[in-house]
């Protein structure tokens, strides 16, 4: 079975915090994508980024991180310096190739705070 | 020009009527989904278009029916919704389905859709 989890459920920060959000994706495929997606108020899905599960190399993009450790089933997010503009919902989004589609997380919804 | 449009933003209507919601990609992509993004459930895939053919019908019910003309335009027609179909309709796009999730979707701002 394939079970994507974002335990956090909503996240409160004051801007310049750095956060981190969670992602836990539990399969049995040893290879698959995993994609991060942001969703601000106005509804459109960002795409954010895509890792290929052999590449376990950290990632980082401007103030954007993340971490991926196979070991574990975790495809971790950080924003560093966040801004009130990174308010949105993000979502973690496996491709189950068993399943032959993207799995959306539940998300995390982020409120960053002047 | 915006990779993913979709129209209307906004829909209101009744239980009798029929409407059309219309995406357009373009990104030169081979694939086209539908997703349903309600308030108390993960985002869903509703169907999938490769090519111009349906590969994915995930057991949506009869009163919404896809249609995709080209690569470029995938429409989704309602008739006799329930309130409980109210929810927000993302449209995206891919360069073609699957290949183990090597291909990206983009996803269009969505139709927010109010059944009353």
């Amino acid at each position: 079975a394939q079970k994507v989890t974002q335990a956090q459920t909503e996240i409160s920060v004051v801007e310049k915090e750095d956060v981190t959000l969670d992602c836990v994706y539990e399969t049995r495929d040893t290879t698959y994508y995993l994609f991060w997606y942001k969703q601000p108020p106005s509804g459109e899905l960002v795409f954010l980024i895509r890792r290929n599960s052999f590449d376990e190399q950290n990632e980082i993009s401007g103030r954007y991180s993340w971490n991926f450790q196979k070991s574990t089933s975790s495809f971790n997010f950080t924003i560093t310096a966040s801004q009130v503009v990174d308010s949105a919902v993000y979502f973690c989004a496996p491709f189950s190739g068993g399943y032959n589609k993207l799995i959306f997380g539940a998300g995390t919804r982020l409120a960053v705070h002047p | 020009e915006t990779g993913v449009t979709q129209t209307p933003r906004h829909l209101v209507m009744g239980m009798t009527n029929k409407k059309s919601l219309k995406c357009e990609q373009h990104l030169g992509h081979n694939a086209m989904y539908w997703y349903k993004q309600s308030a108390k459930k993960p985002l869903e895939l509703m169907f999938v278009y490769n090519f111009k053919e349906q590969t994915e019908n995930n057991s949506v019910p009869s009163r919404f029916s896809p249609e995709c003309p080209n690569s470029s335009h995938l429409f989704l027609h309602l008739h006799t919704l329930q309130p409980e179909d109210s929810a927000l309709y993302l449209c995206a796009s891919s360069q073609e389905e699957g290949t183990r999730g090597g291909n990206t979707q983009y996803f269009g701002p969505g139709t927010r859709l109010t059944v009353l």
